[in-house]
């Protein structure tokens, strides 16, 4: 079956701009995990979505990083005025609540120049 | 604070030797871990999990352990091959929805 899909694969944007970041999940899976991995580092927590529950945002760096997920699926991270300590390859995990093993995406490459 | 650890950022090895790959985790509570391979481009992928009532678990060619006395995890990976080549992560999980994952450690394997 299909797999955590996202968009765009690659994204150059200039300092101080906004970019939007997508993530299809695996249909069915009620939980929304973003990461964020800078050039050779671990996966960074950013926020964690579940069902219709409010998010735990507790790993967004600043108020210029949003995420949303509309109907239970698709979300979209979004980061305004994007600076260059911005630039990583940004994942998407989804799952079913109670599992531990999470589904990850290929990853969106954002570059900030 | 808490967090999962590798003892070696990159590990070479020769085609068909076995490969062994570490990681430290500090929180004592963690009750379940993972090992996650990333290859160039992609996201992790899921290898082998193991339950802290557990000290070792076998998959194909893969085989986890954990010491909890030492808060240890390793990897071992069998007959190494090329397509082994990869970056592997730990991440340890508390029973929560939080996942923490270590630094990871690229494996080259040598022809």
């Amino acid at each position: 079956g299909a797999g955590v899909s996202q968009s765009p694969s690659n994204k150059v944007t200039e300092k101080g701009k906004d970019v939007e970041l997508r993530c299809d999940p695996i249909s069915g899976h009620t939980a929304l995990y973003w990461y964020r991995q800078s050039l050779g580092q671990g996966l960074e927590f950013l926020i964690y979505f579940q069902g219709n529950s409010a998010p735990d945002k507790s790993g967004l760096p600043s108020d210029r990083f949003s995420a949303e997920r509309t109907g239970g699926s698709v979300s979209t991270l979004t980061i305004q005025r994007t600076q260059q300590e911005d630039s990583a390859v940004y994942l998407c995990a989804s799952n079913n609540g109670g599992q531990y093993e999470q589904y990850f995406g290929p990853g969106t490459r954002l570059t900030v120049t | 604070g808490e967090s999962v650890g590798l003892h070696l950022p990159t590990l070479s090895v020769q085609e068909g030797d076995n490969s062994i790959i570490n990681c430290a985790y500090s929180n004592s509570a963690s009750d379940y871990f993972i090992w996650y391979k990333q290859e160039s481009g992609k996201g992790p992928q899921f290898i082998i999990d193991i339950r802290s009532n557990m000290d070792k678990r076998q998959g194909q060619r893969v085989t986890v352990l954990l010491n909890k006395t030492v808060k240890h995890l390793s990897l071992q990976i069998a007959a190494t091959q090329p397509g082994d080549s990869a970056v592997y992560f730990c991440a340890e999980n508390t029973g929560g929805f939080k996942t923490i994952f270590g630094a990871g450690t690229r494996l080259f394997v040598k022809a």
